[in-house]
């Protein structure tokens, strides 16, 4: 069954501070990573996606994959107010093909 | 660049009651996907199309929902009849498609409540 996996929260991290958020898949053959930002009340959008050869950094945002334990993680440095919203991670590839397989997202507040 | 629309944005129905939701992507994009998000959970997949070719349907409730892309632009999606458990958002987005990866956009959504 394919699955992604990740922690509901609240995670709670002072502003400034460094946001860790993790994703755990169950597809050894997922070749594709996605995170998307899910304010309250709105659509999900696209923070960034990583292929299965190599980590990604754009501005404060990092997407770091570790093949052997399939999970991939989302940094997030010097988090602001705005940064608080819930985090969802999709995975592409494998048996899943072409679809989107979606986690239930994690809540991450920042306290000023 | 205009976004996804969607309309309506709320719709409150009684069970067993119809309802239709519309999306127009964004102009160009060859793939439009629906999904249903209950709060507190992630998108479901509900259908994919390509242009106006159903992709995938594997996770859509056939003796009730329906979509169609008449013409590989806009597209409806129908629930009839509803039930208490279809209360949730639903979620347009259209990507470019072909090869590599493509970003999906998302449209505002509807939010639908069944009593």
């Amino acid at each position: 069954q394919k699955e992604v996996e990740q922690n509901s929260g609240p995670l709670s991290v002072p502003e400034g501070a460094i946001a860790s958020l993790n994703c755990t898949y169950s597809d050894r053959g997922s070749q594709s990573f996605f995170w998307y930002r899910q304010y309250s009340g709105k659509s999900p959008e696209l923070i960034m996606f990583i292929y299965s050869n190599g980590d990604k950094e754009d501005g404060r945002f990092t997407a770091q994959l570790n093949k052997a334990s399939q999970y991939v993680s989302l940094l997030i440095r010097d988090s602001q107010p705005s940064d608080s919203a819930t985090y969802l991670c999709a995975v592409k590839g494998g048996f899943s093909n072409y679809q989107l397989i979606w986690g239930a997202g994690t809540k991450l507040i920042i306290k000023p | 660049e205009a976004g996804v629309a969607q309309s309506p944005r709320y719709k409150i129905i009684e069970k067993r009651q119809s309802v239709a939701f519309w999306c127009n992507p964004i102009s160009g994009h060859a793939t439009l996907y629906w999904y249903q998000q209950i709060l507190g959970q992630g998108p479901k997949l509900l259908i994919q199309f390509q242009n106006n070719g159903v992709v995938d349907d594997s996770q859509l409730p056939k003796d009730r929902f329906s979509a169609e892309r008449l013409k590989g632009v806009d597209s409806t999606l129908k629930i009839q009849p509803a039930k208490l458990e279809d209360s949730a958002v639903y979620l347009c987005a259209s990507s470019l498609g072909g090869a590599g990866e493509n970003e999906q956009f998302f449209g505002p959504g509807t939010r639908l409540t069944v009593l």
